[in-house]
């Protein structure tokens, strides 16, 4: 199984700031990270795949980075629309798995 | 545009067995797997398998081997998860998600399964 530790647990930011979420494995998974936005009693939406591909229609101002065993999700300017709770998630092997969740709140 | 159409809230009993579908639509059904996600109450995304909705190839997540068991049916695009024996930690909200290579491009509007006696 590969353990995945995602911080922080929680970040409080202003609309404006640049925010980065980490996400660190247990083991190394070359590129097969994605990243899921989660707003309140909606499922989760894809933003990133292969560390750093953006989804179709997500806006430019998020970003991924990284391979191996260490990856960030950067939001450069932090909209209204962007406080959420983000999740890392290994498709390197089985079973898959996600981070604990970044819960992104307004400052 | 793809969707993935889920069946409505239960409400079981423990020891129960509950049956969730997930109806695709706007793609070609068997070109993708479908994965199966739970979220309990104020907590984080759990998975707990994958199905080939090619030749019906399972992967489950260890904690949940020998209750879950995942299908489908290809004459109606539909996918299935049963999860037996159930207890009050398996309360939660569970999604199916379109499957590209381990990650989830689409998913379902979720299931609530709510497990009370």
């Amino acid at each position: 199984v590969i353990w995945m530790t995602q911080s922080p647990s929680l970040l409080s930011a202003s609309t404006g700031d640049r925010v980065i979420i980490s996400c660190r494995m247990s083991q190394g998974i070359s590129s097969y990270l994605a990243w899921y936005q989660q707003k309140p009693g909606k499922a989760p939406e894809l933003l990133i795949y292969a560390a750093s591909t953006l989804q179709s229609g997500v806006p430019s101002r998020f970003s991924g980075s990284g391979s191996g065993t260490d990856f960030t999700l950067t939001i450069s300017c932090l909209q209204s629309e962007d406080f959420a709770t983000y999740y890392c998630q290994q498709y390197y092997s089985f079973p898959r798995t996600f981070g604990q969740g970044t819960k992104v709140e307004i400052k | 545009q793809v969707q993935l159409v889920q069946s409505g809230a239960e409400v079981k009993k423990p020891g129960a067995s509950v049956k969730v579908s997930c109806k695709a639509s706007g793609y070609t059904f068997t070109s993708y797997g479908i994965s199966w996600v739970r979220q309990a109450p104020g907590q984080g995304l759990e998975w707990m398998g994958w199905i080939s909705a090619y030749n019906g190839n399972t992967n489950y997540a260890q904690k949940l081997q020998g209750r879950v068991t995942m299908t489908t049916d290809t004459s109606t695009s539909t996918a299935y998860m049963e999860l037996r024996s159930l207890r009050s930690d398996d309360t939660a909200v569970y999604y199916c998600a379109r499957d590209f290579s381990g990650y989830y491009f689409s998913w379902g509007q979720g299931t609530l399964v709510t497990v009370s006696s």
